[in-house]
This record gives structure tokens, C-alpha cells and sequence, in this order.
């Protein structure tokens, strides 16, 4: 069974950085892509980001200046890093195994696995 | 445009049956992918592809597509079903994921 598990401060001050891991159990990051999600308090999904064990990464272009996202197969685990947060970041974070492309009639992309998640507060 | 929309909330009666849907000029060339989330818990995928659901999610969940709108239908609704629904698919690009914004789902 695969499994995901978030840690990382639950409080950052504004202006600084944001640092979250993943730890991946059941299954090797070095295969498939792996995403990080955000939910602000009371709202709907955003998608950060992805990270594949190739290199490749892709990220939301409305937040693509501040976040990096990398991977370590030797931790079975991938992390994000998001700079200069302000209290509109304040989110909970989910990691999640994908995006899978499902390719039936037309493609379908989905997250098959995700993290509990774990709440960041962005206060000074 | 790279946006998803659903209804913000929709309720059905117990055992009675409810269609969400998710419209975008994505999903002419992509199938959504849907995910439910209760209270205080991660989303779980519960349909995919053209009508595809992952082990362990009840029949009574389908999904469907027509031109640019995607549904998820729940045929008998239970109690257990209350829940956000989310759609998923890629932007008119092809280069990023969206999600919709949710639709709020009420057993009555």
C-alpha cells in the first residue's frame, strides 16, 4: 500500500521560506510523478507542482517565481520550497503520487495516492 | 479558458440521485478526474478516464463527458456521501493541472 507523509514547521514568519517533505512508503519516487497540493482554509484545491525523478519538473505559473520543488531517491522522499510567504499561503499542504496519465478514449490525468496533509500558518 | 467550474453546492435526498458537473474547454480533449473529500480529510479519486473508478469506491459513482462538460453522477446517494467534490484535469495547454473549485454536496 503506498503511503504519504508530510513534515515540516507549521508555522513560518512572513518573507521567509517554506519547507515541506514527503516521505513516500510503499512505492519508489523513482518512478512516476509526484505533486504537491494546497488547500487554504474554507477553500478549493490548488496544484503546485510536479517533480519527476528525470529532472523534470512543472509548476504553477501563479507561483512558479517562488517555489522549487526537488526529489531524493536514496530518502524515497521529495520536498518543495516556496520563498517570501505571506498569510495568503497560509494552506494545508498535500503531496500526492502523480499526475498518473490514464489514456483510454482521451487522456485523463489523476492523483491515485495522497497525504494526510498538514496545515502551514504564515504569521508572524 | 484554463479554468474548471462547478456548481459551488448542491444537495440530493437519501437514496435518491445527483449529478455534478465540471465544464471547461479542457474537457473536450481531456476525460476529469474526481475526487472526494470529507471534512478535515486528503481527497480521494473516485472516478477517472471515460468511467473508471479505483478499487474500493462503490458503483454508485459514475462519471460521464459531453462536449466541454464532465459529470459525476451518484445514483442512490447515502448518507456517507456528503463531501466536496473536485474535478481535475489539465489547462487548455496541456502544460498544467487545475482543479475545479468544488462543489458541496448535501445528503438530506
Amino acid at each position: 500500500q503506498v503511503q504519504l507523509q508530510e513534515s515540516g514547521p507549521g508555522l513560518v514568519k512572513p518573507s521567509e521560506t517554506l519547507s515541506l517533505t514527503c516521505t513516500v512508503s510503499g512505492d519508489s519516487t523513482s518512478a512516476y510523478y509526484w505533486s504537491w497540493i494546497r488547500q487554504p482554509p474554507g477553500k478549493g484545491l490548488q496544484w503546485i507542482g510536479y517533480i519527476h525523478s528525470s529532472g523534470t519538473t512543472n509548476y504553477n505559473p501563479s507561483l512558479q517565481s517562488r517555489v522549487t520543488l526537488s526529489l531524493d531517491t536514496s530518502k524515497n522522499d521529495f520536498s518543495l520550497r516556496l520563498t517570501s510567504v505571506t498569510p495568503a499561503d497560509t494552506a494545508v499542504y498535500f503531496c500526492a503520487r502523480g499526475p498518473v496519465t490514464y489514456h483510454s478514449t482521451l487522456p485523463s490525468t489523476l492523483f491515485d495516492y495522497w497525504g494526510q496533509g498538514t496545515l502551514v500558518t504564515v504569521s508572524s | 479558458s484554463s479554468e474548471l467550474t462547478q456548481d459551488p453546492a448542491l444537495s440530493v435526498a437519501l437514496g435518491q440521485t445527483v449529478r455534478i458537473t465540471c465544464q471547461g474547454d479542457s474537457l473536450r480533449g481531456y476525460y476529469a478526474s474526481w475526487y472526494q473529500q470529507k471534512s478535515g480529510q486528503a481527497p480521494v479519486l473516485v472516478i477517472y478516464g471515460k468511467n473508471d473508478r479505483p478499487s474500493g469506491i462503490p458503483d454508485r459513482f459514475s462519471g460521464s463527458r459531453s462536449g466541454n462538460t464532465a459529470s459525476l453522477t451518484i445514483t442512490g446517494a447515502k448518507a456517507e456521501d456528503e463531501a466536496d467534490y473536485y474535478c481535475n484535469s489539465r489547462d487548455s495547454s496541456g502544460n498544467h493541472l487545475i482543479f475545479g473549485g468544488g462543489t458541496k454536496l448535501t445528503v438530506l
